[in-house]
């Protein structure tokens, strides 16, 4: 049969504006957080991360926020632009019980960014 | 300095086919990791590499497999392909633990038909 997709959220914004993209994660071990950005045809690019021991961190126009007490991290993009149109992951990695849960990303669905002249 | 690559980019095979494909990761990075982006189930990790050694898999069947050589470049294969393998395979690599920062490769897009 067919398959049905994911249905991304899509986020609409002027040029300017300020974006914010949400993600809610699901293992409230995980103690590792990033933000990919990715354009078609090509693979992820890393934007910025965060520890669980921290709850804010920023980069050059954008800014990430973590809320582990209800397992939610967001990202915005200040003054966006319409470069910054993609496909936005969020990442946590997992903690396994006795180690680090190597190499291993569980990846959100992705919010799909689209910005305007 | 150099990013992730992978080879090839794109590649046709028919199903009951195997198919092998390649990843260079940044000079100095010893971890690989690999993952499948389908657009029904996003992004899902499949397995990971240090020093040669397969550390972590994701829950993917015995026909997906992979290896890394000394010089920490990474291989999977697929053997017994089905139309349900057609899927973007993206590579990552990080310097060495599971917490470090991953940085992608472009991927190798794969139809099977």
């Amino acid at each position: 049969g067919e398959s049905v997709g994911l249905h991304l959220p899509t986020l609409s914004v002027q040029e300017g504006d300020n974006s914010i993209i949400n993600c809610a994660y699901s293992n409230s071990a995980s103690d590792y957080f990033i933000w990919y950005k990715q354009e078609s045809g090509k693979g992820p690019q890393f934007i910025i991360d965060i520890r669980s021991n921290m709850d804010k961190r920023q980069g050059q126009r954008v800014t990430v926020l973590l809320n582990k007490t209800v397992k939610h991290l967001s990202l915005q993009i200040a003054a966006t632009q319409p470069g910054d149109s993609a496909v936005y992951f969020c990442a946590e990695n997992p903690y396994n019980a006795g180690g680090t849960s190597y190499g291993k990303l569980t990846f959100g669905q992705g919010t799909i960014l689209t910005v305007h002249p | 300095k150099a990013g992730v690559t992978q080879t090839p980019r794109y590649l046709i095979k028919t199903r009951g086919q195997q198919v092998t494909l390649s990843c260079s990761p940044i000079s100095g990075h010893r971890s690989v990791s690999w993952y499948q982006q389908t657009p029904g189930q996003g992004l899902q990790f499949l397995f990971e590499y240090f020093s040669e050694t397969q550390r972590n898999k994701g829950n993917f069947p015995g026909r997906f497999s992979g290896r890394q050589f000394s010089n920490s470049r990474s291989e999977m294969n697929v053997s017994t392909l089905e139309l349900g393998d057609s899927a973007l395979y993206l590579c990552a690599s990080s310097l060495s633990e599971g917490t470090d920062t991953q940085y992608f490769g472009p991927g190798t897009r794969l139809t099977v038909l």
